[in-house]
Parts: structure tokens; sequence; C-alpha cells
């Protein structure tokens, strides 16, 4: 199985800050034939589904505001939020889906300051 | 606009089997995507259950391989989870969901709200 470790594991940010998240995998997701990494990032607030920001490691979900980029590849992953807004507190989950079982990270809290 | 919606008992016995339907609207299952089962215990993160492709093939996580079956009713648009002889670490929230096909089973892009199930005597 592919291990998904967030850092960290808690996180507290200002308002109108840069807020950053890191997910590293314990195996590459990278796969060679089209050069994507098999990684997405998800957002969950209390008592609601987590709900997908990023796949690809990178790209945006039709919807998703632009203050949320995804980058990193092989193992190392990060989600940004350019600046931080009252309603991204939530837990953020990464998840690679390169193989099964496609497992997620512990997740990381972010509070405001 | 595609929605899902689970449903099924919210407590089983010790044992016993559990068994959750989700019913999918706005799409028809077997025109594409995966749909998968995630679930997720009180206060702890996902984990990740098993996926049905449009195809067919199915996928499950090894560690409840043994337990686990996903199936489909394209008659009525509905997937289905059983997990059979459950323990009190079965008890979890259950969340179906679609997930871009992509040659495996993709990123969750929709979910259900999920149903709470708590096995207990």
């Amino acid at each position: 199985d592919i291990v998904m470790t967030q850092s960290p594991d808690s996180l507290a940010v200002s308002l109108g800050e840069r807020a950053t998240i890191n997910c590293k995998s314990s195996q590459s997701v990278l796969y060679g034939s089209n050069s994507r990494n098999y990684l997405a990032w998800y957002q969950q607030k209390p008592g609601q589904p987590p709900k997908l920001l990023i796949y690809w490691a990178s790209t945006r979900e039709s919807g998703v505001p632009e203050r949320f980029s995804g980058s990193g590849s092989g193992t190392d992953f990060t989600l940004t939020i350019s600046s931080l807004q009252a309603e991204d507190v939530a837990i953020y989950y990464c998840q690679q889906y390169y193989t099964i079982p496609n497992n997620f990270g512990q997740g990381t809290n972010l509070e405001i300051k | 606009q595609v929605q899902l919606q689970e449903s099924g008992p919210g407590l089983v016995k010790p044992s016993e089997t559990l068994s959750l339907t989700c019913t999918v609207s706005g799409y028809s299952i077997n025109s594409g995507y995966c749909w998968g089962w995630i679930r997720q215990p009180p206060g702890k993160g996902p984990e990740y259950i098993g996926s049905l492709y449009h195809t067919g093939n199915t996928y499950y996580n090894p560690s409840l391989k043994s337990r686990v079956t996903i199936s489909v009713d394209t008659s009525k648009n509905q997937l289905s989870l059983s997990l059979n002889s459950v323990t009190a670490a079965d008890t979890a929230t259950y969340y179906c969901g679609r997930q871009q096909a992509v040659g495996v089973p993709g990123a969750f892009d929709n979910w259900g709200q999920g149903t709470l199930v708590t096995v207990s005597s």
C-alpha cells in the first residue's frame, strides 16, 4: 500500500495570508507513460462529505476558487491557499489514486489565527 | 447534475452483514465513470473501500476484500455495498461517490451526504 503522510496535522493562518499544506507519498504516484501524478486534494467541513478541490496534483476542479492551487510531483505535493478566507476553515486531505487502495492522508486541520 | 444518496440501516449487530444502497440521479451509472464507496470512522480520516468501473470491473481495498462486495442494479440506477462479519471497528459514516474513470478509479468528484452506520448489539 502507498502511505500518504500530511504535514502539519494542524495549521492556524491569519485571514488574507497564505496557507500551505504538504503531502508525501511512500512511493511515487507519477505514471511515466502519461506524466500525470495520480494525486487529489479534498476539503471537508463538519457534517459534510469531502469536496474535490484538485486532481492530477494541479488541476483545479470546476467551480473551485483560484486561490486554491496544487503543485508537486513524484512523492512530494503541496496545496496552497493564496489568501485565506473564513470559509476555508476545514480539514484538508490528499489522496492517491495511482494504485489500490486509494489511500488518503491523515488530514490537516486548518483554522484561523 | 449528478446526485447520490446513501440509504440503509443505521444500526447493525456484530457478526451480521452491513448492506447499503446508493441511488444515483442525473446520470446513468452504466454510461461511464467509476462508482465507489468510502467510509470515515468518527473523528478519523476517510478510508477507501472499493470501486466498480462502468465496464463491470471491481476494485477492493485488500484489507476488506474478503468481506466486501460492490454491485450495481442498472435498472434502478443504484450502487450497493455489502460488508459481512462486521465488528465495532466497522462503525463509520459510509459515503458513495462518483470517481473519474482514468483507466483506473480516479478522484471522487461527486459524493453522497453519507450515512452513519453503528455496529452494536
